[in-house]
Order: structure tokens, then sequence, then C-alpha cells
């Protein structure tokens, strides 16, 4: 098992929709965990991050955490062309503290 | 959020010979830096984690006589790859963490490395 898992998709969006990208840990004792997004050819950018259970709010992006389910999730509402991009879910702490662990990403196509 | 920088962005070599990148934590001081490398469409991999005044730590796979990294200082870390080979081609990315332990990591735009 992988220790952070995404469906690598792509997921096709509308215009003006709402996005919902997921992700899964392994890791129980994980402790923060962010959400970057990259597009091609570029570096990742970090756009959320998340430590406590519950929902975090920043934007048209809000992460939510559930770490009795180790899941964590990121809606983007009113989705732009501007938003399609690979998006990336990373995990700290737990046995790795030293080092985010990624995801392999979820690419993001918003559709006109 | 915080900044960091690498240099230089794109970087094209002879075979055999030796490249150095830096990465500079801009705003902010990073006792920990680390170092990815990505093939087009595919994922990030890590290849080693810097720390400030020690060795790095590399992970499995990757050669620390080829992939030297120093961390001089709180702000600036660089990765030199030696005798450079095409299959050494790739996107250089590094990050650097605000505080300790567990704090968000930020990443520099990346080097593009291309070796004829």
């Amino acid at each position: 098992q992988k220790e952070v898992e995404q469906n690598s998709g792509p997921l096709s969006v509308p215009e003006g929709a709402i996005a919902s990208l997921n992700c899964t840990y392994s890791d129980r004792g994980s402790q923060s965990f962010f959400w970057y997004r990259q597009y091609s050819g570029k570096s990742p950018e970090l756009i959320m991050f998340i430590y406590s259970n519950g929902d975090k709010e920043d934007g048209r992006f809000t992460a939510q955490l559930n770490k009795a389910s180790q899941y964590v999730s990121l809606l983007i509402r009113d989705s732009q062309p501007s938003d399609s991009a690979t998006y990336l879910c990373a995990v700290n702490g737990g046995s790795s503290a030293s080092k985010i662990i990624f995801g392999s990403g979820t690419r993001l196509s918003i559709r006109p | 959020g915080a900044v960091v920088s690498q240099h230089p962005s794109r970087v094209i070599c002879k075979s055999g010979t030796s490249v150095k990148i830096e990465c500079r934590s801009l705003d902010f001081q990073a006792t920990t830096m680390f170092w990815y490398r990505q093939f087009p469409k595919k994922s990030l991999m890590l290849m080693a984690t810097s720390n400030e005044g020690s060795k790095a730590t590399y992970e499995q796979g990757v050669e620390k006589d080829k992939f030297l990294i120093n961390h001089a200082s709180l702000t600036l870390s660089t990765l030199t790859v030696t005798s450079a080979h095409p299959e050494d081609s790739s996107f250089y990315i590094c990050s650097a963490r605000t505080g300790t332990g567990v704090g968000e990591q930020y990443f520099g735009p990346g080097t593009r490395l291309t070796v004829t």
C-alpha cells in the first residue's frame, strides 16, 4: 500500500462547478497535511495546509481532514480553466516526521 | 507564502562535466531543505534531505557521490551533479521547510538540466 494515495485522473469538471480531489494516507500518526498545485513544466505551489480535523477554507479552496478515516480532500468552488493542473496531496509527521510524503497527484481539467 | 529561489533555471552541459544548482530561502531561515527530481509526466522523486551544518540524508538508490549536497548556511543549499550523463537530464526542484518538525514546505521554481 502506498503511503499517500490519490486517483491519478484525469478528473474533468465543467467551469463553475465544484472540483473534489481526494487523498488517503496510511500513517495514522501523520500530523500535517498539504495540497500543492503543479502546472505542467513548473514546480509545485503550496495552496493549502491543514493540521486539525474538520474544514479549512481559503477563498475558493476548502481542505477537509478526517484523521479517523485517514482521509484528506480539497474542494475547489467555482472552478476556472486556470485551475487545470495536477494537484499533489502531501503528508508529514508520524514515522516520516523529517520529510513530507507526496502522492502521485490528480490531474484536474476544467472544461469551459 | 515563503519564497525559495533556484539558480540557474535552465542549464545545458556536456556529458562528463559537473553542474551546480543553488537553492536559497529568501525570506526565512531553513534548517532543512529537500532536493527532488521529476521526469516528464512523472511524480516528484525525493533525492535527499539537506540539513544545515550536517551531512545530507540520501534516499535509497540515489548515489551520494554523484549528487553532492552542501547546506552551508540557513538560507543556501547546493546540489552538484558530478560527471553528468544524458540520463541525468531532468527537472531538479528544491524545497525548504519553515520552522522545524512538521512545518510547511515551499518549492523553488526548479532547474531544467539537459546533458548532451
